[in-house]
């Protein structure tokens, strides 16, 4: 079956250590996007990429990385800049479908990763 | 920039009457507006969007949006609510992106629904 893992579900960190969520697609998705989630916040966005090694900051990408060697995987790196890393992650994936056609804009999600830092 | 606003952070009902979770949306240009159900630690799921053509907009579950122009609003409904609807609901707009034509979806803050037995 086609979809988005994201792993791991559950990670403790201790303050100052960076750690690396993954995520994996076999949509063959052009786009994905990485969103943290925060309660009463709604989803924010990280960062996104369209392509292979290109990707944009989103509204809150300070303290994180993010790399998009190949089509599959967009990597989050939660670094120790990261001034409140708990959270819960969501990786997303979209089809690039051409500006306004109807496929366009369907986002899918991974389970997400709950990070909490010690 | 484009918006979109949950009014209620909760909305409780009991099951078998109908529902209704609030969405308005602000926007230039035409809207792509979306709602998506997520379960406790889960991701998002998909349950329908409204691009263009009738108003009224079906989706999974039995859920349907109903999209106002004049009132900017896109409310999220269901005839009659099952205990299992009880959940996390966020509506969605598409952000087309400017001049890089790369799009993204803007959320709002997210209704929690309680459907009572």
């Amino acid at each position: 079956d086609g979809g988005i893992t994201q792993s791991p579900k559950y990670l403790f960190r201790k303050e100052g250590q960076n750690v690396t969520l993954s995520c994996e697609q076999n949509l063959n998705h052009d786009a994905m996007y990485w969103y943290r989630q925060d309660p009463g916040q709604g989803l924010r966005l990280i960062y996104y990429s369209q392509i292979v090694n290109d990707f944009q900051k989103g509204d809150i990408a300070e303290g994180y990385s993010v790399s998009r060697e190949k089509k599959e995987s967009f990597p989050l790196t939660v670094t120790s800049a990261q001034k409140n890393p708990t959270a819960f992650y969501l990786c997303a994936s979209m089809k690039r479908g051409l500006a306004g056609g109807p496929i366009a804009g369907e986002l899918f999600f991974g389970e997400g990763s709950r990070l909490t830092v010690l | 920039a484009q918006s979109v606003a949950q009014p209620e952070d909760q909305v409780n009902v009991a099951e078998g009457n109908p529902l209704t979770v609030k969405c308005t949306y602000s926007v230039s240009g035409n809207p792509y507006l979306f709602w998506y159900v997520q379960y406790p630690n889960r991701g998002l799921q998909f349950l329908l969007k409204y691009i263009t053509g009738d108003n009224l907009v079906k989706g999974s579950y039995g859920f349907e949006a109903e999209f106002n122009k004049s009132q900017t609003s896109f409310h999220l409904k269901k005839p009659s609510a099952l205990v299992s609807d009880s959940a996390l609901y966020f509506c969605a707009v598409r952000d087309p992106g400017g001049n890089t034509g790369f799009q993204k979806l803007v959320f709002g803050t997210g209704t929690r629904l309680l459907v009572s037995p």
